[in-house]
């Protein structure tokens, strides 16, 4: 099993600019989230899914668009990046019922 | 309201000396208490977890967390500490209200370890 997977694993954008992040799990997770880590600010939750065609909003969800066509994948979309978008973001999955999160190994984002 | 709190930032320690990463929670529900690991440009991965049962959990690499629902706690511990254990480390609780599941996570402590 690959686990979590996520790309690109770096990218600069200009301000403006919108991207899609990618992650893709091969284990069956029902639980899917995006979180982006900041210093000082521990990990915050952008958007979650619990299952293909369910999604939900996190604590940080503005600027930022989710979608979940299939239990694999579950894209995060910055609309129009700003600055305040700059950060590593981490992509993660778990099995319903067991409770233990599966993280990809990030994004490293910059917004100029 | 629910929330966890690392109380320490940053824990530096000397190679071989042991260590203890203070995490306590607030919750009037049922919990199950996780601790992550961060290596250095790496996602996080859990190093151990406690939903019932014994209070006392264990780690492959010899870390131990002990859950004190008296005290809400959920310390993690290691006797002695290799300079590969340098990374960042993170509480987590999942509070269980009925049907409803949140996780919290804490700030972080990142230990470094010197020799």
């Amino acid at each position: 099993n690959a686990g979590v997977t996520q790309t690109p694993k770096f990218q600069v954008l200009k301000t403006g600019q919108s991207m899609t992040l990618q992650c893709a799990q091969d284990m069956n997770h029902e639980y899917m989230s995006w979180y982006r880590q900041d210093p000082g600010m521990g990990l915050r939750l952008i958007h979650y899914s619990v299952g293909a065609g369910i999604t939900d909003q996190g604590e940080v969800p503005n600027g930022y668009n989710v979608s979940r066509s299939t239990t694999e994948d579950f894209p995060l979309r910055l609309l129009s990046a700003a600055p305040s978008q700059t950060s590593v973001y981490f992509c993660a999955s778990s099995y319903r019922g067991k409770d233990t999160q599966y993280f990809g190994p990030g994004t490293r984002l910059t917004v100029l | 309201a629910q929330s966890v709190t690392q109380l320490d930032s940053q824990v530096p320690v000397f190679e071989e000396a042991p260590v203890e990463l203070r995490c306590n929670y607030s919750s009037s529900v049922s919990v199950y208490l996780f601790w992550y690991v961060q290596y250095p440009n790496q996602g996080l991965q859990l190093l151990l977890k406690y939903l019932s049962g014994s209070t006392l959990v264990e780690s492959i690499n010899g870390f131990e967390a002990e859950f004190n629902k008296s005290q809400t706690s959920f310390h993690l511990r290691k006797p002695s500490v290799h300079i590969s254990d340098t990374a960042e480390y993170f509480c987590a609780a999942l509070f269980l209200a009925g049907n409803n599941r949140k996780l919290i996570w804490g700030l972080g402590t990142s230990l470094a370890v010197n020799p």
